[in-house]
């Protein structure tokens, strides 16, 4: 079956910095997602990789490795509004989006 | 912000009762989608539409049906509406299949009591 892995929760500090995990088992690639999600709204678009490497687009980041079949978004000088749920989709072999479960990040002071 | 809304915003509905969700886009965009959000489940996908009339199952499409009769129009439809259909709703559009992203609409909470 396909499968999407991050962590149910993290906590961070504001200032800081934090890596949120995902690995994925999916059948076939065809690009990972990154979207954030504020507690009664609606999921939008923050980061978009299908090679490997890193994606930088300004505090957000993002990382895969295929061969792994692992990423990682990184936020630097976390802020209280991102305090928020963070999604992780593969596109399959079928091009459909498979998602995560999320990932709730509370930002403490 | 993609143009899309979706209507209602919020709904509560009885057993047994049909209920038809609409998402509008004003975008032009080929693929829509509707997705159900629920605690501890990523997004799961309900059924999905690659143009007019064109459409096909998702995930979890017992239970739904879908019409797409304009480019702009796609409604979702519970036809007799159960407990286990209450959930978030959420309608997304992109271009294309390949390297676009998909926009999502504000979403419809519905309750089936």
């Amino acid at each position: 079956g396909q499968n999407i892995d991050q962590p149910t929760e993290m906590t961070a500090t504001e200032g800081a910095i934090v890596q949120i995990n995902c690995t994925y088992q999916t059948s076939g690639f065809n690009g990972l997602f990154w979207y954030q999600q504020h507690a009664g709204e609606a999921p939008t678009f923050l980061s978009y990789n299908v090679l490997d490497g890193l994606e930088e687009k300004g505090r957000f980041s993002s990382f895969l490795s295929r061969s792994k079949g692992y990423s990682y978004l990184l936020l630097k000088e976390l802020q209280m509004k991102d305090s928020a749920s963070y999604l992780c989709a593969v596109r399959d072999s079928n091009y459909q989006l498979i998602w995560g479960a999320g990932t709730k990040l509370i930002i403490k002071p | 912000d993609a143009g899309i809304t979706q209507s209602p915003r919020h709904k509560v509905t009885e057993t047994g009762t049909p209920v038809t969700l609409r998402c509008h886009q004003t975008e032009n965009h080929r693929y829509m989608y509707w997705y159900r959000q629920d605690p501890g489940h990523g997004l799961r996908l309900i059924h999905y539409s690659y143009g007019v009339k064109d459409t096909d199952k998702g995930e979890v499409s017992d239970g739904y049906s879908v019409s797409r009769s304009k480019t702009e129009d796609f409604l979702l439809t519970l036809e007799s509406a159960t407990s286990s259909q209450t959930s978030v709703y959420f309608c997304a559009i992109s271009e294309s299949v390949q390297g676009y992203e998909q926009y999502f609409g504000p979403g419809t909470r519905l309750t089936v009591t």
